[in-house]
């Protein structure tokens, strides 16, 4: 069974609407990070977190925010959505030391 | 600016022979490299990793070559299938410091002709 979901799998929001994208993941990992993915640039970090109640800043935060109100739940929230913020996104949870085990994607258009 | 870069964005080799995929990075601070392999419509997946301690990884068919001096890395993949057909990415992350937190190349994308 799939250890890390997300929701949904695809996406269609407007320009200025709110986009949350949710993750869970069943390892009991402490470490969850959410990515984007843009042909060209591999795969960026935009949050990460070390455990329930902490967000940290990626390498490309700007215009996202997250949340993780528990060990197993990490979110991705974008308040104004932009077509710029149109990609596929990935959550991965890991411990610190060790690899990342990947969901399947969200692809997120907006218009 | 990229802190690793892949020099391919696509590669194509006939089924049988030895697919190289180069990777290269900037920090020498770096010493985890993992390979992510990713199937269309799939998030990426641990194929195999190297730590800057050593030169070499074997596991199967796969094998990183690792250069620190140069800090330049290679994926070999030998007698290639159909379906080894995928992105492959270079990735780096300062183990004991950046808590996991890994840098990734733009990816290549390999493909196996029959």
């Amino acid at each position: 069974e799939a250890a890390v979901t997300q929701s949904p799998r695809n996406k269609v929001a407007v320009t200025g609407g709110k986009v949350t994208l949710s993750c869970n993941q069943t390892n009991n990992h402490n470490n969850m990070y959410w990515y984007r993915q843009d042909t060209g640039h591999g795969l960026r970090l935009i949050h990460y977190s070390y455990g329930a109640g902490s967000t940290e800043k990626g390498d490309i935060p700007d215009g996202y925010k997250a949340s993780r109100p528990s060990q197993e739940n990490f979110s991705l929230i974008l308040e104004l959505a932009t077509p710029s913020q149109t990609s596929v996104y990935f959550c991965a949870s890991g411990d610190a030391l060790d690899e990342q085990y990947f969901g399947p994607g969200t692809r997120l258009t907006v218009l | 600016q990229q802190q690793v870069r892949q020099s391919s964005q696509s590669l194509t080799v006939w089924e049988g022979e030895t697919a190289i995929l180069n990777c290269s990075y900037e920090n020498s601070a770096f010493d985890y490299f993992p390979w992510y392999q990713q199937f269309p419509g799939e998030g990426p997946a641990l194929l195999i990793a190297i730590r800057s301690v050593s030169d070499k990884k074997e596991d199967g068919r796969f094998t990183i070559f690792f250069n620190k001096r140069e800090k330049n890395l290679s994926l070999h993949i030998k007698d290639s299938q159909p379906g080894d057909s995928a992105t492959y990415f270079c990735a780096a992350s300062e183990r004991n410091y950046n808590q996991g937190k890994l840098i990734f190349g733009q990816g290549t994308k390999l493909s196996i002709k029959p």
